[in-house]
């Protein structure tokens, strides 16, 4: 089964600073796709990013950008000009094309200080 | 804008004691998910339906069973809860259905239900 792991539980980065959340995978398979959800305390999850693996090209949704190696099954996200709306629990997560299971990380608690 | 709506946003239950979890969603979605959350573990999938009136079994199925009532609505039951099924749990639906291939499909998640077992 595919496993995803965030090795980062908790990361703080300065308002207006940039910080990278680590993400690796594992998988056999050639087709699937990568996600980075954010759950701030309201509990709501809410999609941040997402990138098809047959893409090469990095996905960017404003501050927000991946760096995709797919040989070495890594999918960080970096968030740039970090905003205090920013703070909350960002899970990593995989969907293979061929079935209904989206497996998440652990997930990384992100803190940004005034 | 709806989306996603489940009920209750809280509970607490007695061991032993049954309660079903609904969920229904209005984006006209195919496959509706019911994950729970527990601290350090992230999301793990219960039950999933890709379509009306089919179910399938997930990572972590044991304790509990489900309905796909019709395309809108997926609910969850504890039978007999246990304190080991104390956590958040979210429903989920997206449009799409396993096997399609070459489709990016996000899920739309519920505010999530928090479930306590004493």
């Amino acid at each position: 089964a595919q496993t995803v792991t965030q090795s980062q539980p908790e990361m703080s980065v300065q308002e207006a600073e940039t910080v990278t959340l680590s993400c690796t995978y594992d998988t056999s398979e050639s087709d699937y796709y990568l996600f980075w959800y954010k759950q701030p305390p309201s509990r709501q999850m809410i999609l941040v990013i997402r990138q098809e693996a047959y893409k090469q090209q990095n996905a960017t949704e404003n501050r927000f950008s991946v760096n995709f190696q797919k040989a070495a099954k890594s999918f960080s996200l970096k968030i740039s000009d970090s905003q205090l709306g920013d703070a909350a629990m960002y899970f990593c997560a995989y969907r293979s094309a061929y079935d209904n299971d989206m497996r998440f990380g652990a997930g990384t608690r992100l803190t940004v200080k005034p | 804008n709806a989306g996603v709506t489940q009920t209750p946003k809280f509970q607490v239950l007695k061991t032993g004691q049954s309660m079903t979890l609904q969920c229904a969603q209005d984006m006209n979605h195919n496959s509706m998910y019911w994950y729970r959350q527990d601290p350090g573990m992230g999301l793990r999938l219960i039950y999933y339906s890709a379509s009306e009136g089919t179910t399938d079994k997930g990572e972590v199925p044991n304790g509990y069973n489900v309905s796909r009532l019709n395309k809108r609505e997926f609910s969850l039951r504890l039978e007999s809860a246990a304190p080991s099924q104390t956590s958040v749990y979210f429903c989920a639906s997206s449009h799409g259905q396993p096997g399609t291939g070459g489709v990016s499909e996000k899920l739309f998640f519920g505010s999530g239900t928090q479930l306590s077992v004493l």
